[in-house]
């Protein structure tokens, strides 16, 4: 069975800090893995999306890289603001099944 | 494109009372899910449709749970009688299949609060 391990469970930054989020996988037979973001009382939003054959992704000052074989999966964001404050949460997927997430990382920006 | 969408965004009820929530796909997304997230947890699921088929199942508490997906559009998940501990985000997502890479697209979610 996939499990799914997000650390840290939450993290705290001052702004400008560069930082990265962790997530692994058990299972290292996934089609693709996906990152999301959840602000407070909302739905979830998906910021990269990266396919197995695929090493990483990037949009903006988000990258996203995975390595299969190992079973892991970074989230890097670049010079942090206070509006990334939210709650990251990975998945992965292996074929056309439902994605198996993790606990998420609650990132808090300050100012 | 319209997203996913979901009613009500948030409803509470007393316990034992039925509640449904309905979710509108993508259009022309075949696949659809219905997730439960509890606080501090990531989604998990409840069940898939594949069109107007039910292909995944096995996590739906069908004791008081029930779902459908009338021409594999609409869908609509019915909880009765509600229990405090069903108290949560239902979540709904849609996906093309292979066509999308599989890419799974989420609704707002609807906030249970049973009292």
């Amino acid at each position: 069975k996939q499990e799914v391990t997000q650390i840290p469970a939450a993290l705290s930054v001052p702004e400008g800090e560069n930082l990265v989020l962790n997530c692994s996988f058990t299972d290292s037979a996934i089609y693709n893995l996906q990152w999301f973001r959840q602000d407070p009382g909302k739905g979830l939003t998906s910021l990269l999306l990266i396919q197995s054959s695929q090493r990483e992704q990037t949009s903006g000052r988000l990258n996203a890289s995975l390595d299969k074989s190992s079973g892991r999966s970074t989230l890097y964001i670049a010079a942090s603001q206070p509006g990334d404050s939210a709650t990251y949460l990975c998945a992965v997927i292996t074929g056309n099944t439902p994605l198996v997430f993790g606990k998420g990382t609650r990132l808090s920006v300050i100012a | 494109e319209a997203g996913v969408v979901q009613s009500p965004r948030y409803k509470i009820i007393e316990k034992k009372q039925p509640v449904a929530f309905w979710c509108n796909p993508i259009s022309g997304h075949n696949t659809l899910y219905w997730y439960l997230q509890n606080l501090g947890q990531g989604p998990e699921l409840l069940i898939r449709y594949e069109n107007e088929e039910a292909v995944d199942d096995s996590q739906l508490p069908k004791d008081r749970f029930s779902a459908e997906r009338l021409k594999g559009v609409d869908s609509t998940l019915k909880i009765q009688p509600a229990e405090l501990g069903d108290s949560a985000v239902y979540l709904c997502a849609s996906s093309p299949g292979l066509a999308g890479g599989y890419t799974q697209y989420f609704g707002p979610g609807t906030r249970l609060t049973v009292l």
